[in-house]
Parts: structure tokens; C-alpha cells; sequence
């Protein structure tokens, strides 16, 4: 079956300008995550939905990031106002949510450069 | 606030031999996860541990978590080539709760030399 799928998988940005990235779930998952990957800090946590709210943004780094996630399927990750420092791989995995704890199956990423 | 460590970060190894990545965290939790990831890839999930004194086996790897100690081990066996790769260990900070929320480890780059 269709796995996690996200887009693009490569975005080139100016710093200041605004960037969307996409997150497409497996079909049924209830359970949506956004984690970010780079060298200098590793795999953090950003902001995870059930169904369409987020209980949790504990993770995002600062007010020019937001996310959002319509229909309890697909989420998009806005970053506002880019900076260099957001320059990293953004990955999305959902899972099944409370009836499968913590196996998250993840998406291929995208990788963000901000020049 | 919680942290996960592993060790060591990188481990180079001959085909053939056994060895172990420890992962320690820093607050409750009997929650710990496993991944591989492969270089350009994503994440994909290796065990699922839910409870103290957990073990689960897949091929030449073996993971265990130890909730008191606040320890999980990766063990690999007659490591082959294939192996080589990224091993991440997660664990979830509302402990017994279920956010499904993940804090990683460092990451622990395996190279299997043949």
C-alpha cells in the first residue's frame, strides 16, 4: 500500500521568503508528526495532530512556524520569514495513533536549503 | 525535559562480529523505539518495546529495555555488510501515556567492513 509521502522532496528558498511543505498520510492513520533532521541538532520534534488538532507544538522553534492539518488527512508545515538556520530535511509519520502506540512509519522527508 | 543518549555514535566493525549500541534516557518511560535509517533515506521502524525486561529479535538484531535502569541495547550478531547504517532509539516522554511524541538519540553510524 501507499506510504507516507510528502512534497517537494527538494526546496531551494531566499531567506525572508515564506515555504509550504506537504505531508501526505498512510490512508487511515489518525496520527500525524512532523520531526526535523540536521546535522547540527540531530532529529527533533516539532508539532504532532490527532485527527485535525495538535495537542502538542511543544517542538516548534519559533512563531514563524505553524502547521495545520484539514479532513484528519493531509498537514501542511508553513515556516514564515525563513531563516538559514531553518535549512534542514522536514520529515512527517503518522501512525495509527492510541490503537498502535509509537510505530511510526515515515515519510521520505524534504530537504529545505534557505540561501 | 528529557534526553536520550546513545553510544557510540559511530562503530566500525568486520563482517562476522557481535557488538552492542546502548541507548540511555533520562526521565520514566516504557516506551522505546527503534530505527534504521539508510544514507538519503527516511526512518524505518525496527522494534516497538512497551515494557520492562521487553526483548524483540529480527535476524542479527536483538533489542531489550531495561525501564528501571532507563536502558535499551541494540545487539547485532554476525554482523554482515547490509547492517551498515544509521540506528536511532526514541523514546516517548509521557512514559505509559501515549502521545506517540518522540525524542531521538544521537544516532549510532554502523559501517560493517567485509
Amino acid at each position: 500500500g501507499a506510504g507516507v509521502s510528502q512534497s517537494p522532496s527538494n526546496k531551494v528558498t531566499e531567506k525572508g521568503k515564506d515555504v509550504e511543505l506537504r505531508c501526505d498520510p498512510i490512508s487511515g492513520h489518525t496520527a500525524l508528526y512532523w520531526y526535523r533532521q540536521s546535522l547540527g541538532q540531530g532529529l527533533e520534534f516539532l508539532i504532532y495532530f490527532q485527527g485535525n488538532s495538535a495537542p502538542d507544538k511543544s517542538g516548534l522553534p519559533s512563531d514563524r512556524f505553524s502547521a495545520e492539518r484539514t479532513g484528519g488527512s493531509v498537514s501542511t508545515l508553513t515556516i514564515q520569514r525563513t531563516q538559514q538556520e531553518d535549512s534542514a530535511v522536514y520529515l512527517c509519520a503518522s501512525s495509527l495513533g492510541l490503537a498502535d502506540p509509537g510505530k511510526q512509519y515515515f515519510g521520505p522527508g524534504t530537504r529545505l536549503t534557505v540561501t | 525535559e528529557l534526553k536520550v543518549e546513545q553510544n557510540p555514535l559511530f562503530l566500525s566493525m568486520q563482517e562476522g562480529k557481535n557488538y552492542t549500541i546502548y541507548c540511555n534516557y533520562s526521565t520514566t518511560s516504557d516506551r522505546l523505539y527503534w530505527y534504521r535509517q539508510d544514507p538519503g533515506k527516511s526512518l524505518e521502524s525496527l522494534f516497538v518495546l512497551l515494557s520492562n525486561g521487553a526483548v524483540k529479535q529480527e535476524g542479527r538484531l536483538m533489542a531489550s529495555l531495561d525501564t528501571k535502569a532507563r536502558l535499551s541495547t541494540l545487539h547485532i550478531t554476525a554482523a554482515v555488510h547490509d547492517l551498515s547504517a544509521t540506528y536511532f532509539c526514541a523514546v516517548d516522554p509521557s512514559g505509559s501515556g501515549n502521545t506517540g511524541k518522540l525524542i531521538f538519540g544521537q544516532g549510532t553510524t554502523l559501517q560493517v567492513k567485509p
